[in-house]
């Protein structure tokens, strides 16, 4: 069975620009996380997804980022306009309804904003 | 609000050295307590955990005691090897809540 899958592995941009970042869940799965680690500090989170319903945002630090979760498959997590402060790696992670303790996380995307 | 402290790394060691990585935590109710690690290019996976006071975890030759009266959970493992080299973030999970509070995480390496 294939884990949580997240493409790009690392992407590079210059302030002002903007990235799309996607998450493969574990199929079935209809639990969604995005959390974030800025360099040498903790893994924050970001936001839940219950199928293409956000269950929970009140981690996304402000209005310039947007995730999606059309037909409660993958997600995206698009970051426009990028600042030098957004970079970092960011985690997607997914679990059963069943079992929601229990995250299975990707192995991040990390973005560097120039 | 709740938060995990963990100790700086990188911690460097031997293989077959005993590895300590202290993790301290302040949380409002009880918790439970985690440690994950992330393998080079890979994602966090739960290495073991403990949901209530004096409870220890085991994984793999690793283990961590809660200690509710010094607020601590501290990861251990008697003889590392060059494969243990990874990120260990400690984390806190309260109850009622699926989303982890994490620490920092320590870089361990582990020399041949």
């Amino acid at each position: 069975e294939a884990g949580v899958t997240q493409f790009p592995s690392h992407s590079v941009i210059e302030k002002g620009q903007t990235v799309t970042l996607r998450c493969d869940p574990i199929s079935g799965h209809d639990n969604l996380y995005w959390y974030r680690r800025v360099m040498g500090k903790e893994i924050k989170f970001l936001l839940h997804f219950v199928k293409e319903s956000k269950q929970d945002e009140s981690g996304m630090p402000n209005n310039r980022f947007l995730a999606e979760r059309t037909g409660g498959t993958y997600s995206t997590l698009k970051v426009q306009p990028a600042e030098l402060e957004d970079s970092g790696v960011y985690f997607c992670a997914s679990s059963q309804v069943s079992s929601a303790d229990t995250q299975y996380f990707g192995p991040g995307t990390r973005l560097t904003v120039l | 609000g709740d938060s995990v402290t963990q100790m700086e790394g990188p911690v460097t060691l031997s293989e077959e050295a005993f590895l300590t990585i202290n993790c301290t935590y302040t949380a409002t109710g009880y918790p439970s307590l985690f440690w994950y690690v992330q393998y080079p290019g890979e994602g966090l996976q739960l290495l073991l955990k403990a949901t209530k006071a004096d409870d220890k975890g085991s994984n793999k030759g690793f283990e961590a005691t809660y200690r509710k009266e010094t607020t601590s959970f501290h990861l251990e493992k008697g003889s590392v090897q060059v494969s243990d080299s990874a990120v260990y973030f400690c984390a806190l999970r309260e109850g009622g809540s699926y989303i982890p509070t994490f620490g920092r995480g320590t870089s361990l390496i582990v020399h041949p």
